[in-house]
């Protein structure tokens, strides 16, 4: 059974551009979740989705935002890029609320 | 509010040395889960125990156990004879019951396991 992944593995902007993280969830796994592990800050809730709708979000800035698509796969947007938002971006996936969630091997951003 | 602690920042250890990691975690809910995830050098977070707050059994996983005890709001994480592979970032998290999703991660602690 593929596990979550998460593309690409590495990414490179510099400030005030977008950048677009893609996760597709475990085979069966209808929840998706967002986090940012950024040095120092730990790993922090961004967004959570589940069958298309957004559920729940951390106590993130509005240019974080993502969306679900009908095969459960999400994207997360980062807009006007900041030097603060490079960090590891974990995608994880569950088969619902209180499940385990299982991540991916992370999106690391980088902004110059 | 919901928190949790992991007041060992790193931890280095002799390989076959028992170690315990310790979580301390603040919540109001009932109904609540608690997590172990271990971050290996690679960086993908690896799922290693669930335990919800009606279930106080402690569990045995080959060289891991778990001690949950509710009346000091605590879950640690014990390694048995602990290998070179073991080292790693371990995570504690908390999830509160009613549909929040999200997990509430400690800031974890680096366990070194040198040969």
């Amino acid at each position: 059974e593929a596990g979550v992944t998460q593309s690409p593995t590495h990414l490179i902007k510099t400030r005030g551009q977008q950048a677009t993280l893609r996760c597709s969830p475990i085979s069966g796994h209808t929840s998706v979740y967002w986090y940012q592990q950024a040095l120092g800050l730990g790993l922090q809730f961004l967004l959570w989705y589940d069958e298309g709708e957004e559920r729940n979000r951390g106590n993130f800035p509005p240019r974080f935002s993502g969306r679900q698509f009908p095969n459960y796969s999400s994207e997360l947007n980062v807009n006007a890029l900041e030097l603060e938002d490079s960090a590891l971006y974990l995608c994880a996936s569950s088969l619902g609320e209180d499940q385990p969630q299982h991540f991916g091997d992370g999106t690391r951003l980088s902004i110059l | 509010a919901q928190k949790v602690t992991q007041a060992q920042t790193e931890i280095s250890v002799v390989e076959k040395e028992d170690v315990t990691l310790d979580c301390v975690y603040e919540t109001r809910d009932t109904t609540y889960y608690l997590f172990w995830y271990k971050q290996p050098p690679s960086g993908e977070l690896v799922f290693l125990i669930r335990r919800n707050s009606f279930d106080e059994q402690n569990e045995i996983s080959g060289r891991y156990s778990w001690n949950f005890q509710k009346s000091t709001s605590s879950f640690n994480f014990t390694i048995t004879a602990s290998q070179v592979v073991d080292s790693a970032v371990y995570f504690c998290a908390l999830s509160e019951g009613g549909s929040q999703g999200n997990l509430i991660f400690g800031k974890g602690t680096k366990l070194s396991v040198k040969p």
